[in-house]
């Protein structure tokens, strides 16, 4: 079965410095996406960034990109020049390639210090 | 082009009542998924439906949970005869298509049952 483990329950950051959130996933596909997800304290599920797997470039958005590692199965958030906003729980997830069933990490608290 | 709603917001119930939660997808959208996220905890899927028809409920409790997506309104999820183990946020998602297709899911803000 597909897991996915983030190994960090919490970080800290200082405001405009980069931070990365860790992530590993177990499968035997090899065709499927991987996304991070923010989830602030009004608890809204927010899209960050989207992976797909057959592609060997990294997805960035922005202040936001991604290290795919996709032999390792791993799946890095680097979040640059942070700032207050990005503190909030972030999540990883993994997508089966059938139907719309996500399979969510144990998140990550990031704590941005101004 | 208003996101997925989901009502009530919080939900209060005392133990043996019945929860309804409701989730509006976006226009557009056929595709109905409910998250279940128990605290300090990610979200774990329990089902995924489409417009009349369940197509994976294998994260769905055997007992007292079911679900729905009419042709005409919103989705329920119902939890009948609740227990403290109930309370959590259930979420609501949905896409136009499978996502496995290139659509994301879009989030609702969640239900948060307490159950007393």
């Amino acid at each position: 079965a597909q897991t996915v483990t983030q190994s960090q329950p919490e970080m800290s950051v200082q405001e405009a410095e980069t931070v990365t959130l860790s992530c590993t996933y177990d499968t035997s596909e090899s065709d499927y996406y991987l996304f991070w997800y923010k989830q602030p304290p009004s608890r809204q599920m927010i899209l960050v960034i989207r992976q797909e797997a057959y592609k060997q470039q990294n997805a960035t958005e922005n202040r936001f990109s991604v290290n795919f590692q996709k032999a390792a199965k791993s799946f890095s958030l680097k979040i640059s020049d942070s700032q207050l906003g990005d503190a909030a729980m972030y999540f990883c997830a993994y997508l089966y390639n059938q139907g719309g069933k996500l399979i969510f990490g144990q998140g990550t608290e990031l704590s941005v210090k101004p | 082009n208003a996101g997925v709603m989901q009502n009530p917001r919080h939900l209060v119930r005392r133990r043996g009542q019945e929860a309804r939660l409701r989730c509006s997808p976006m226009k557009g959208h056929s595709h109905v998924y409910w998250y279940r996220q128990l605290p300090e905890e990610g979200l774990k899927f329990m089902v995924y439906l489409q417009k009349e028809n369940i197509i994976d409920e294998s994260g769905m409790p055997k007992e007292r949970f079911s679900a729905e997506f009419p042709k005409e309104g919103p989705s329920i999820l119902r939890i009948q005869q609740v227990v403290r183990g109930d309370s959590a946020a259930y979420f609501c998602a949905s896409s136009p298509r499978d996502p496995f297709l290139g659509s994301p899911l879009h989030f609702g803000n969640g239900t948060r049952l307490t159950v007393t």
